[in-house]
């Protein structure tokens, strides 16, 4: 089956910090991989996405590569800002592009 | 384009009652998808559909049911309330193997 392990939080870094939030998947077929923010009181937006391997998604200086041989796609900042503060959901669209699978998301907080 | 509009935005209720919610995809949007989130068990899917027709559910009670219009606007409908109900339900329309969120309807049940 399909499914999204991602670290636990909560992630507290000092602003200028380096950021890494690990994610695992298990999937069949040939998934889409997703990195979606949350931020206080409201729905989920789409960071960045990769559609197959070893594709680099990145926004706003946030990036993660689709990596197929250790099925990861962790997300990486080189220099976090207190506006990052959210909550991070990986997540996985199966290969039929019907469905997707989220990870139980990880709280950042970032203090100046 | 205007975003996923969700109505209401906050809603009480008591055990035992039912409640209808409303999401509005982006417009050309033809799939809809809704999600419960609540602190304990994280994002956890509902059901989706797509040109009114029910794709996919996921593991939850027949008490949770939805439907979709000709517009693609969607209503799930939860009946008999149980103060585990409590939570964000977000609804999603999806384009391009693309989701969209909107704002999420905050459930509570007392």
């Amino acid at each position: 089956g399909n499914s999204v392990t991602q670290m636990e939080g909560p992630v507290t870094l000092s602003e200028e910090a380096f950021l890494t939030i690990n994610c695992t998947y298990t999937a069949t077929g040939y998934p889409s991989l997703f990195w979606y923010v949350q931020y206080p009181g409201e729905g989920l937006q789409l960071l960045l996405k990769a559609t197959k391997a070893d594709d680099k998604g990145s926004n706003k200086g946030f990036e993660a590569t689709y990596r197929k041989e250790t099925t990861s796609f962790h997300l990486e900042k080189g220099s976090v800002q207190v506006s990052d503060s959210a909550v991070y959901f990986c997540a996985l669209m199966n290969g039929s592009g019907n469905q997707f699978y989220f990870g139980t998301g990880t709280s950042l907080t970032v203090i100046p | 384009k205007a975003g996923v509009t969700q109505t209401p935005r906050y809603l009480i209720k008591t055990r035992g009652q039912q409640v209808t919610l409303s999401c509005s995809p982006i417009s050309g949007h033809r799939s809809v998808s809704w999600y419960q989130q609540t602190p304990g068990q994280g994002l956890q899917f509902l059901f989706e559909y797509f040109s009114e027709t029910q794709r996919n559910k996921g593991n939850f009670p027949g008490r949770f049911s939805g439907r979709q219009f000709s517009n693609s606007r969607s209503e799930m409908n939860v009946s008999t309330l149980e103060l585990g109900d409590s939570a964000l339900y977000l609804c999603a329309s999806s384009h391009s193997y693309e989701q969209y969120f909107g704002p999420g309807t905050r459930l509570t049940v007392t």
